[in-house]
C-alpha cells in the first residue's frame, strides 16, 4: 500500500541533545507537512515543503529545522531539544495542483518525542 | 486567518445513540472543509471532505457532513454510531486554492458498548 512512513514511532533524547525524525512517502506528492500534536490538542502545522521550496510558519521555533533531500524523503530537525517539545510529530503529504487546490493530507503514525 | 471551533470536547454515548459534532470555521474566503478521525493509537485518517457542489457530503463508515455556508458550519453526523466509532475526531479548513490545514481542537467520542 502507498503509505506514509513515519520513524521512529517513538523516540527519547537528552535536554538539549539534537535529534532528527524521519518522514518518508511512497504518494509521491509534492508537498509534504510537519505538524506538532500536544496531548489533547489540535495538530499545529510547523512548516511544509511544496515541492522543494520549503515554507515556515510565522510561529515556528528556530529550534526546528527540516530538509526534503528528495520528493519521497522529510526530516525535521530539532536542534536543541526543550521539555516543551515532548509532543507527538506528524507528517503529511499531499498533492497541490496549481488552479486546482489542495487535495486531502494523508498522515503518517507519527513519532512520539519524550524529552529526558 | 483562519480559525476552526469545535464546540464539544469529550462526547460519550451509547452504541446506537445518534452523533452530531459541531464544527465552525472563521474565514471570508472559499475554503475546503474536512473531518480526520484518529483511533487509539492510530494515525490521523480523512472521514469526509467538501470542496464545492452539494453540501451534503457522504463519507466512509456512514459518516456524513453539512456545510451551511451562512453558518460557517460544516456538522458532521451519523444517525447510529457503534462501539468502534471511539475515536478523537478533528475538523480541518483550508483555503480553497491553499494548502495548509487548520485544525479545530478535536472532540473525544466515547461510545459505551
Amino acid at each position: 500500500d502507498a503509505m506514509v512512513i513515519q520513524n521512529p514511532r517513538y523516540q527519547v533524547t537528552q535536554f538539549g541533545k539534537p535529534v532528527t525524525l524521519s518522514c518518508s512517502q511512497t504518494l509521491n506528492h509534492n508537498v509534504m507537512y510537519w505538524y506538532q500534536q500536544k496531548s489533547s490538542q489540535a495538530p499545529k502545522l510547523l512548516f511544509h515543503y511544496y515541492d522543494k521550496d520549503f515554507n515556515n510558519e510565522a510561529d515556528t521555533p528556530d529550534n526546528f529545522q527540516s530538509r526534503r533531500p528528495n520528493t519521497s524523503f522529510c526530516f525535521l530537525d530539532i536542534r536543541s531539544p526543550g521539555l516543551g517539545d515532548a509532543a507527538m510529530y506528524l507528517c503529511a503529504t499531499s498533492t497541490l495542483t496549481p488552479g486546482m487546490g489542495n487535495q486531502p493530507q494523508h498522515f503518517g503514525d507519527g513519532t512520539r518525542l519524550s524529552i529526558l | 486567518a483562519q480559525s476552526v471551533s469545535q464546540h464539544n470536547h469529550h462526547v460519550i454515548l451509547s452504541e446506537a445513540a445518534s452523533l452530531e459534532l459541531g464544527c465552525n470555521y472563521s474565514y471570508g474566503g472559499t475554503v475546503n472543509l474536512f473531518w480526520y478521525v484518529q483511533y487509539p493509537g492510530q494515525h490521523l485518517q480523512l472521514l469526509l471532505k467538501y470542496f464545492s457542489g452539494d453540501p451534503l457530503v457522504k463519507g466512509i463508515k456512514g459518516f456524513e457532513a453539512e456545510f451551511i455556508k451562512s453558518k460557517f458550519s460544516f456538522n458532521l453526523r451519523k444517525p447510529s454510531v457503534q462501539w468502534s466509532d471511539t475515536a478523537e475526531y478533528f475538523c480541518a479548513v483550508s483555503e480553497a486554492a491553499g494548502n495548509k490545514l487548520t485544525f479545530g481542537g478535536g472532540t473525544r467520542v466515547l461510545v459505551k458498548p
